[in-house]
């Protein structure tokens, strides 16, 4: 998986608890993504980053929160987790501006009860 | 205008036969159309990619063609084999751009 680990890969939890997670890559790649997939929506994009400190919004971010302060690690928070937030979260990496290909990491399922 | 269709949802062939997957945009200023093959319990993996500049790009049994003026591009694999049972997604971006997925294509190859 291109040098990039997800943490946890499973996790419960209820409505309503913060909830952290973590990306962390080996590449020193300068593009980070997180991505939710879901039956039927293909693969949406929550929050990408371009370097340390810099993010910015995807498509689906209400909810979700994200920092970057290495450039190894980049972290999906949910403030307040929702059942709507069950679904499967995947990291990607891309080199840089000049190269369009993205890695992704091995996902985390997660559960919202 | 960012959106990109997929279809069909779910594929079943037989081994040795052809499958076919295809994509429409309405963004013109796309430029770069890949396709990520997905297997079970595993992160999207880029298989193939195409620029509008060409029409057909070819790697092994695996080929995009690519349809400009219809603004639509399709993913052949032929001779399909139970090891390509996986989810395709097809993408667009414009290269300094994020990707758009379309909604993925399940295909299920039976010997």
């Amino acid at each position: 998986d291109a040098g990039i680990t997800q943490s946890p890969r499973h996790k419960v939890t209820e409505t309503g608890t913060p909830v952290t997670l973590r990306c962390h890559q080996t590449e020193n790649h300068r593009y980070m993504y997180w991505y939710r997939q879901d039956p039927g929506h293909g693969l949406r994009l929550i929050h990408y980053s371009y370097g340390v400190k810099d993010t910015d919004k995807g498509e689906v971010s209400d909810g979700y929160s994200v920092s970057r302060s290495k450039t190894e690690d980049f972290l999906l928070t949910l403030e307040s987790a929702t059942s709507s937030q069950t679904s499967v979260y995947f990291c990607a990496i891309r080199p840089d501006r000049a190269q369009e290909t993205q890695y992704f990491g091995p996902g985390t399922r997660l559960l919202v009860l | 205008q960012q959106q990109v269709k997929q279809s069909p949802q779910s594929l079943i062939v037989q081994k040795g036969g052809i499958s076919i997957i295809n994509c429409a945009y309405e963004n013109t200023a796309f430029d770069y159309f890949p396709w990520y093959q997905q297997f079970p319990g595993k992160g999207p993996a880029l298989l193939i990619a195409i620029r509008p500049d060409v029409s057909e790009k070819k790697e092994g049994r695996f080929t995009i063609s690519f349809n400009k003026s219809a603004k639509q591009f399709s993913l052949h694999i032929m001779d399909s084999q139970p090891g390509d049972s996986a989810t395709y997604f097809c993408a667009a971006s414009m290269v300094t751009d994020k990707l758009i997925f379309g909604t993925g294509t399940r295909l299920q190859v039976f010997p």
